[in-house]
């Protein structure tokens, strides 16, 4: 089954420690992208990729770092210097009008509940 | 500043009420209107996307219409397996566009809603 995968799905972090999340993507897409959701608001866009060795900065990414060395993964570090980093962490993916098929619809990951210990 | 909102912020209806969310949008260069279905501890299910003023769709007991300045997702004679929080997006251009694979998703709140049996 295609899909997009995140792990872990509970994610402790402790004081001035860095972590990572896991997204892997079996959909040839493109693009990918993280997101963060925090209770009583929308999902905000923390990175994005358009391809892979590319990736732009979301509107919060100040605390987070991705790397793209392969097009199937887009993993996101949180580092030491993001200090609320508690939330729900969302990764998705989106083939790209490009390539032909249902144009720009993003799909996405189960998420990763990231909290501080 | 491209926005989105959402309302009512939370929606409870009894099975066979029919009703309306609402998505309001701002946003300069709409790409699409983009709905999706968030279960508790989640990520978002892709149910719909519109891209013109008129446009409707229609799966199950749902249907989504949009208009310049927002869009409505109508449900029809719900079931409590209708319960989730629906989630409104607009896409606005990402920067850069390299191959036009990547859209900025703009999320509103996302709407609450309860089916009572």
């Amino acid at each position: 089954d295609g899909g997009i995968t995140q792990s872990p799905k509970y994610l402790f972090r402790k004081e001035g420690q860095n972590v990572t999340l896991s997204c892997e993507q079996n959909l040839n897409h493109d693009a990918m992208y993280w997101y963060r959701q925090d209770p009583g608001q929308g999902l905000r866009l923390i990175y994005y990729s358009q391809i892979v060795n590319d990736f732009q900065k979301g509107d919060i990414a100040e605390g987070y770092s991705v790397s793209r060395e392969k097009k199937e993964s887009f993993p996101l570090t949180v580092t030491s210097a993001q200090k609320n980093p508690t939330a729900f962490y969302l990764c998705a993916s989106s083939i790209g009008p490009s390539r032909g098929g249902p144009k720009n619809i993003q799909y996405f990951g189960a998420g990763t509940r990231l909290s501080v210990l | 500043e491209d926005q989105v909102t959402q309302s009512p912020e939370a929606l409870r209806l009894q099975e066979g009420e029919s009703s309306s969310l609402n998505c309001s949008y701002t946003v300069s260069g709409l790409r699409g209107l983009f709905w999706y279905r968030q279960d508790p501890g989640k990520g978002p299910e892709f149910l719909f996307t519109l891209y013109s003023a008129g446009e409707e769709k229609e799966k199950e007991r749902l249907k989504a219409t949009l208009t310049k300045k927002e869009s409505f997702l109508h449900i029809t004679a719900p079931k409590p397996e209708d319960s989730a929080t629906y989630l409104c997006a607009a896409t606005v251009p990402g920067q850069p566009l390299i191959i036009q694979g990547a859209q900025k998703l703009v999320f509103g709140q996302g709407t609450r809603l309860t089916i009572n049996p």
